[in-house]
């Protein structure tokens, strides 16, 4: 029973562009999200989150946007630099524990 | 701020010994505490919650008794593998639910312990 899910596993994009990551929900009880990143053999380093009351919450180049009637969140990174090439994890929140995607991995070209 | 630690960042054993994981929250305290688990190309798995000075809560299909978790203090919860088997090598990472004022629900994260059993 996936309650996160990113259905893209990977998303190439190109230096200086605008990369979008995006991530669905089924759980209506989940009323805080965030995105993490993530290194191979490290831990996820937090990056943004949105609470259900809000539609947009915005941190320098990074963006989430949450659309609770479709259950759909997704993070703007703009624009695009060659470091933010990791994995990022979607995750949901239901007061009690995190729900964590099964990640996309972001390549940015130069 | 929010930092979080662990200790070791790798381990070897053999089958049959026990690991003790530590991790530490460095700048802040943290009454509650979570250990997860990741595979090879896979999502971080929930293995326990760990509140100070109350039991841990474990997820179903987790053996508490082969993973003991002790959070003794509002900076320090301890993971132990007891009698460790191939199955049980894995990268196991712990969090800390963040203080006051960075999201009721903000977790961080420790660097993660790489763990092989021959």
């Amino acid at each position: 029973d996936q309650q996160v899910k990113q259905n893209s596993p990977s998303l190439s994009v190109q230096e200086g562009r605008i990369s979008i990551l995006n991530c669905d929900y089924t759980n209506s009880m989940f009323d805080y999200f965030l995105w993490y990143k993530k290194y191979p053999a490290e831990g996820p380093t937090f990056l943004i989150s949105i609470s259900s009351i809000k539609d947009k919450n915005e941190d320098g180049r990074f963006t989430v946007f949450l659309n609770k009637s479709a259950k759909h969140l997704s993070l703007h990174i703009v624009p695009s630099q060659p470091g933010d090439s990791a994995v990022y994890f979607c995750a949901a929140s239901d007061r009690r524990k995190l729900v964590f995607g099964q990640g996309t991995r972001l390549t940015i070209n130069p | 701020g929010a930092v979080v630690s662990q200790h070791p960042s790798w381990v070897i054993c053999k089958s049959g010994t026990s690991v003790k994981i530590e991790c530490r929250s460095l700048d802040f305290q943290a009454t509650t505490m979570f250990w997860y688990r990741q595979f090879p190309k896979q999502s971080l798995m929930l293995m326990a919650t760990s509140n100070e000075g109350s039991k841990a809560t474990y997820e179903q299909g987790v053996e508490k008794d082969k993973f003991l978790i002790n959070h003794a203090s509002l900076t320090l919860s301890t993971l132990t593998v007891t009698s460790a088997h191939p199955e049980d090598s894995s990268f196991y990472i712990c969090s800390a639910r963040g203080p006051p004022g960075g999201g009721t629900d903000t977790q961080y994260f420790g660097p993660g312990t790489r763990l092989t059993v021959l």
